[in-house]
């Protein structure tokens, strides 16, 4: 199983800041199939950023993503008030597919 | 809109059992895998289990492997997870998601559905 790991766990930060999030996996993620979802409390998680630096539909471009291989990084170029929220990365090239344990961007 | 809408959560005792429905709209049901992903309140994300198009093919992660079984009824547009022997630890709320395209991301997430398994 491949096993992610989100840094920071929380990441204070105002409107207008960049915001930079890390997810390492325990092992290379094939294809690129990796994921960014963002959620909001008592929301479901939304699709943000798929294949590693696509972006979902409707996703704005300050949202962006990069990396291959065993590191990964979702980058938000100047945060808005309604981007606070939890964000969580994914690989979904190996079975089982797993999450990792989430980013809290607070104010 | 396209949507998916879970149903059928609720409390159930330990050793109990639990199907979960997932009813989908506004898209092409039977072109796209399906998932279940689950997450305790306050806490992470975890994948359960993935069938795909026609439902021939299934997976699970291995702490569900033999107590819950995915299916669809492509004509009726919905989803479903038989949760059997349910445990404490299955708490959660659960989540059914359908996959981009045939192994890739979840694209679509319904609103989730909690169960409890208490005595």
């Amino acid at each position: 199983e491949i096993v992610l790991t989100q840094s920071p766990g929380t990441l204070s930060l105002s409107p207008g800041e960049r915001a930079t999030l890390s997810c390492r996996a325990s092992q290379s993620v094939s294809r690129s199939s990796f994921a960014w979802y963002q959620q909001k409390p008592g929301q479901a998680p939304r699709l943000l950023i798929y294949d590693a630096s696509s972006r979902a539909t409707g996703i704005p471009d300050r949202f962006s993503g990069s990396g291959s291989g065993t590191d990964f990084t979702l980058t938000i170029s100047r945060l808005e008030p309604e981007d606070f929220a939890v964000y969580y990365c994914q690989q979904y090239g190996n079975s089982p597919l797993t999450f990792g344990g989430g980013t809290k961007v607070e104010i | 809109e396209a949507q998916v809408v879970e149903s059928g959560g609720g409390l159930v005792q330990p050793g109990g059992s639990l199907r979960l429905s997932c009813a989908a709209s506004g898209f092409t049901f039977s072109g796209y895998w399906m998932h279940w992903v689950r997450q305790v309140p306050g806490k992470g994300l975890v994948w359960v289990s993935r069938i795909n198009s026609d439902g021939s093919s299934t997976s699970y992660a291995d702490f569900v492997k033999g107590r819950f079984t995915i299916s669809r009824d492509n004509a009726k547009n919905t989803l479903y997870l038989q949760m059997n022997s349910l445990r404490a630890e299955d708490t959660a709320v659960y989540y059914c998601a359908r996959d981009r395209w045939r192994a890739s991301a979840f694209d679509m997430w319904g609103q989730g559905t909690l169960v409890t398994v208490s005595s």
